[in-house]
């Protein structure tokens, strides 16, 4: 089965600490992005990356860093320097052959702070 | 700066009926709009995406049209039934790339 896996469902974290946020992908997409959604918000955009060892920032990267090392693989790392980190974050992916590429989601995982 | 804008407020219709969500835009040049379906907890799962040269699409009960003068688009549900029940969120490309910028969405909630 094709598809999009992040990992975990839920994470509880104390204040203070880093955590990593998985993502994977045998799509055989080459972009991988993440977004935070908020509560009766939209997406936010976070970091993506088009190709192995690249990113970008996207609106709200500060707090956040990432690695691309395989095509399979965008973890995300919500540092202690990032203010408000509970929120729901969302990993998707794409081809780049193309603009008119339609992302694909993972089911996300729910940041909760404690 | 770029904004999207969808209807904050949710809509509520009979079964049956045409819901009409809409977005509209500033300070984008789309290249290409796209609409995704969001239920509760999950990720979105993507609909449509109609081209800037495009006037309309179509796929089953889902219509989209796409006015780059009036920098809108509209998004339309045919028949509606219960199980359309969801967010819809429309998202526009970032700088022309390849990430996507998305609006809030609209909450639609079809009832028997």
């Amino acid at each position: 089965d094709g598809g999009i896996t992040q990992s975990p469902k839920y994470l509880f974290r104390k204040e203070g600490q880093n955590v990593t946020l998985s993502c994977e992908q045998n799509l055989n997409h080459d972009a991988m992005y993440w977004y935070r959604q908020d509560p009766g918000q939209g997406l936010r955009l976070i970091y993506y990356s088009q190709i192995v060892n690249d990113f970008q920032k996207g609106d709200i990267a500060e707090g956040y860093s990432v690695s691309r090392e395989k095509k399979e693989s965008f973890p995300l790392t919500v540092t202690s320097a990032q203010k408000n980190p509970t929120a729901f974050y969302l990993c998707a992916s794409s081809h780049s052959d193309s603009y008119y590429n339609e992302q694909f989601f993972g089911p996300g995982t729910r940041l909760t702070v404690l | 700066s770029q904004k999207i804008e969808q209807n904050s407020e949710a809509l509520n219709i009979q079964e049956g009926k045409t819901a009409t969500l809409t977005c509209n835009y500033t300070n984008y040049s789309p290249a290409y709009l796209q609409w995704y379906r969001q239920d509760p907890g999950r990720g979105p799962v993507f609909l449509l995406l109609i081209r800037e040269n495009e006037k309309e699409k179509r796929k089953e009960r889902l219509k989209v049209t796409f006015d780059t003068t009036l920098k809108q688009s509209l998004f339309h549900i045919t028949a509606s039934q219960p199980a359309d029940s969801a967010t819809y969120l429309c998202a526009l490309a970032v700088n022309s790339g390849y990430a996507l910028n998305f609006g809030k969405g609209t909450s639609l909630l079809v009832t028997p």
